[in-house]
């Protein structure tokens, strides 16, 4: 069966500091690749997508960015933090596909607070 | 306009009710419709996945979508404690999958 792994999941960053977040994938092979952020009282937005090693699509211009240095890990970035950075960041897979659509599976999540 | 709007509750329950939960949407392109339960500080899982109108039922729980009135309800049998959680619709356009548009998600608790 697939797993996805997300670490860490808690963490407290000041401002201006770096950040990385960390995703893999167990169990299945040239899966999609996505990072949500979830802020308080509100829906998910999607920031990141990937089909594939080092194909990434931004879909919110901001100071976060993301690479996939393997087809099963993905990463989430910032070289400097904002307060509105904080939030609840979610990495999720779906099975890549020749049209049609799969549901995404998401990770437990890294609830990041920026202080 | 929001493109998903859903009631974000909270709402109370006693066990064993029917629960309704409900999410209008406004793009008509939309294909693909499904229901997430997202304890809390946990990421959502997968509970009801669904491409056409009509209904598909899962043990208690059962996803309508009406894609003429741009309406997707969840209904939740025989509810029990361990129900409570967020619920949160999504759906998306044809071949952009994992490309999803949520609700803001309907806070649900059920008491024994």
């Amino acid at each position: 069966s697939q797993t996805i792994h997300q670490w860490p999941a808690t963490l407290v960053q000041p401002v201006g500091s770096p950040l990385s977040l960390e995703c893999t994938v167990e169990g299945t092979s040239n899966p999609n690749l996505y990072w949500y952020r979830q802020a308080a009282g509100r829906g998910l937005q999607l920031l990141f997508y990937s089909v594939g090693i080092g194909q990434i699509s931004s879909e919110v211009p901001q100071n976060l960015s993301a690479s996939r240095p393997q087809d099963r890990q993905f990463i989430l970035s910032s070289k400097k933090l904002l307060l509105s950075d904080s939030g609840f960041y979610l990495c999720a897979w779906s099975v890549r596909g020749v049209g049609g659509n799969s549901p995404l599976h998401f990770g437990n999540g890294t609830r990041l607070t920026v202080t | 306009q929001k493109e998903v709007e859903q009631d974000p509750g909270p709402l109370s329950v006693p066990e064993g009710a029917i629960v309704s939960l409900n999410c209008t949407y406004s793009n008509s392109a939309f294909q693909y419709f499904m229901w997430y339960r997202q304890y809390s500080r946990k990421g959502p899982e997968l509970l009801m996945y669904t491409y056409s109108s009509g209904n598909k039922e899962d043990g208690r729980f059962t996803a309508q979508v009406d894609k003429s009135s741009k309406y997707i309800s969840l209904f939740i049998r025989d509810s029990q404690p361990s129900d409570s959680a967020t619920y949160l619709c999504a759906m998306s356009v044809y071949n952009q999958g994992g490309k999803l548009i949520f609700g803001q998600g309907t806070e649900l608790s059920v008491k024994p």
